[in-house]
């Protein structure tokens, strides 16, 4: 069974703490994307990768940046936590080319920043 | 106007009923459509695609694209319980972008 694996399914974090956020895939997937999730904005793209040590912005990556060491991992890290990023963060992986917008999500990461 | 729009919900419908589903996209170009269901807590899972207009059946579910109108739909024939969950729409944009809806929280009334 393919899988895309969140390390952590909640956290607590305090306003200006570095957040990591891992995500694993055993899918062999070129692409990997990082999406937050809030109630009535939908998935919004942060950052994605298309290859190892590629990473390009989303459409709100404001805040946070990305580290992708190894094609099976993708990172994405607050470097300081403000309350406005308190919110549901999904990754997800897709094959390059045409399965490429096929996308495949982890079980998500619910952050709190107090 | 949003990129990609959907109905918030929640739209509940009895069991059994067909539940229909929609969706609207600003891109005139875009190509490709995308229908994912998320339960309550969990990750979104992909149900059905649509490339071209007309219709795609899959089981109870039915797909349909007009690219003329630039809207998306979703149909459940003979919806259960089970298939109460939050749908989401997304378009591959002419840009290359995926752009999600806000989705569409759907609630089958035994």
């Amino acid at each position: 069974d393919v899988k895309v694996t969140q390390s952590s399914r909640y956290l607590v974090k305090r306003t200006g703490e570095k957040v990591f956020l891992e995500c694993v895939q055993d899918m062999d997937h070129e692409n990997m994307f990082w999406y937050r999730q809030d109630p009535g904005l939908g998935l919004r793209l942060i950052y994605f990768s298309y290859d190892v040590k590629m990473k390009e912005k989303g459409d709100i990556p404001e805040g946070y940046s990305v580290s992708r060491e190894k094609k099976e991992r993708f990172s994405l890290i607050l470097e300081s936590a403000s309350t406005n990023q308190t919110s549901m963060y999904l990754c997800a992986s897709s094959w390059r080319g045409s399965g490429a917008n096929v996308l495949t999500f982890g079980a998500g990461s619910r952050l709190t920043v107090l | 106007q949003k990129e990609v729009e959907q109905n918030s919900g929640p739209l509940s419908v009895p069991e059994g009923a067909i539940a229909s589903l929609n969706c609207t996209y600003s891109d005139r170009g875009s190509q490709s459509f995308f229908w994912y269901r998320q339960y309550s807590g969990k990750s979104p899972e992909l149900i059905m695609s649509i490339y071209s207009n007309g219709d795609k059946e899959d089981g109870r579910f039915t797909a349909q694209l007009n690219k003329a109108s630039q809207y998306v739909s979703l149909l459940i024939r003979d919806s259960q319980p089970s298939d109460s969950a939050t749908y989401l729409c997304a378009v591959l944009q002419s840009t290359g972008k995926l752009i999600f809806g806000q989705g569409t929280e759907l609630s089958v009334k035994p």
